[in-house]
């Protein structure tokens, strides 16, 4: 079995600051890993994700994810946020080595203060 | 590219009555289909795995007598809640895959019984 947490269920950031949202994952296999945004009365959108090579994933709009093994982490970064990065991020995980199901967090509500 | 689509956005219905929800993959073939269900302020709940031209896998407490899921084509999905009631009342996202990891979200289905 596998799990995500991601222990912040909001984070509060003021406007051109940096910010990190947290992620965790359990799982007794190699993983895959993503991070998707979903805006209000909306669907996800992938925002990023890693499947092999380069620890270090970036998306087009700044954001960052470094996968760390040892600490089975995959925390979402961004060095300067915007007003219209205000949205819920969701981490998720499935095995590797072709589809398998995906299982999600709960969430982090991050709001952008101007 | 990868861009899902659902209709419709938006639903509201009597309770007793049938809806359906249908989820394209508008630029590629999706040999897998999934539908979730968001409670407000949640993570995604997985419902159910589709594969074209198969029965749909339900996930344990589904029924898959109320939920139906037909999935008759590589790039049509339909998910029908038959003889809705107001617990049903929900977000309704269905996510496609083709033979790979990454699954890539429909915009979601709003749907309110009365």
């Amino acid at each position: 079995a596998q799990s995500v947490t991601q222990l912040d269920s909001q984070v509060p950031v003021f406007e051109e600051a940096p910010v990190e949202l947290r992620c965790n994952y359990s799982s007794s296999v190699s993983v895959y890993l993503f991070w998707y945004v979903q805006y209000p009365n909306q669907g996800l959108q992938l925002l990023l994700k890693y499947l092999s090579g380069s620890t270090l994933v970036e998306s087009i709009n700044g954001f960052e994810a470094e996968f760390n093994k040892s600490q089975t982490s995959f925390h979402l970064r961004k060095p300067s946020v915007h007003i219209s990065d205000t949205a819920e991020y969701f981490c998720a995980v499935s095995h590797s080595g072709g589809y398998q199901k995906v299982t999600f967090g709960t969430g982090t509500k991050l709001q952008v203060i101007p | 590219g990868a861009v899902v689509s659902q209709h419709p956005s938006w639903v509201i219905c009597k309770s007793g009555t049938s809806v359906k929800i249908e989820c394209r993959s508008l630029d590629f073939q999706a040999t897998t289909m999934f539908w979730y269900r968001q409670f407000p302020k949640q993570s995604l709940m997985l419902m159910a795995t589709s594969n074209e031209g198969s029965k749909a896998t339900y996930e344990q407490g589904v029924e898959k007598d109320k939920f139906l899921i037909n999935h008759a084509s590589l790039t049509l999905s339909t998910l029908t809640v038959t003889s809705a009631h107001p617990e049903d009342s929900s977000f309704y996202i269905c996510s496609a895959a083709w033979r790979g990891e990454t699954q890539y979200f429909g915009p979601g289905t709003r749907l309110l019984v009365l």
